[in-house]
């Protein structure tokens, strides 16, 4: 099956500046990669998603890049703002068994300091 | 439109006690997932169904039985709970289309075993 890898696991920045996540995925095949915000208390969110024939994608301040060759994607966050602050998953679609599910990756707690 | 509702909110058992969780969703889609969240952690996929009748094992089944006789229901079942499956439980669903791959969480189930 998938194997998901997200890093760093906590990323503290000054507000104004920017932050990145990265995950790096297992199985090639995989043509789909979403990211969720998950406030304090609240459910996932999906805030941006890329598919494999693109290799970037902007909304805002959120970007998502993808590198289907070394098998990562990262997302970048600019001119950070408190409600920043939040966990971060990335996700990959696992087929295994002919089927269809998302694998999560570990989180990043990002704390944006006023 | 509820998007996708879990009940109850919260829930205390103990060692040894049965329930259903409850996951209903009122978009026709037939992809629903239940996800377990420990404290400080990722999502671990527990099951899932890619629609009426159908089910599979995720990433952590044990302990965890589902059904899904509707599209709309997918209750997540414990039997003899454990101290290990005190968690965050969440339910989604997705439309699982080639141009929407969007997973809808419930708003989540906060269950403790004691």
């Amino acid at each position: 099956g998938e194997n998901v890898e997200q890093h760093p696991s906590t990323l503290s920045v000054q507000e104004g500046d920017s932050a990145v996540i990265k995950c790096t995925y297992s199985d090639s095949a995989s043509n789909y990669f979403p990211w969720y915000k998950q406030e304090l208390g609240k459910r996932p969110q999906l805030i941006i998603d890329i598919r494999s024939n693109v290799g970037e994608k902007k909304d805002q301040r959120i970007a998502v890049t993808l590198n289907k060759t070394a098998k990562h994607f990262s997302l970048h966050i600019t001119e950070t703002q408190p409600e920043d602050s939040a966990v971060y998953f990335c996700a990959v679609p696992d087929f295994m068994d002919s089927s269809y599910k998302l694998i999560f990756g570990s989180g990043t707690r990002l704390l944006v300091r006023p | 439109n509820a998007g996708v509702t879990q009940t109850p909110k919260f829930r205390i058992l103990k060692i040894g006690q049965s329930m259903t969780l409850q996951c209903a969703q009122d978009m026709n889609h037939n992809y629903m997932y239940w996800y377990r969240q420990d404290p400080g952690m990722g999502l671990k996929l527990i099951y899932y169904s890619v629609g009426a009748g159908i089910t599979d094992k995720g990433e952590v089944p044990n302990g965890y039985n589902v059904s899904r006789s509707t599209t709309e229901d997918f209750p997540l079942r414990l039997e003899l709970a454990a101290p290990s499956q005190t968690s965050v439980y969440f339910c989604a669903s997705s439309p699982r289309q080639a141009t929407n791959e969007k997973l809808f969480f419930g708003s989540g189930t906060q269950l403790s075993v004691l």
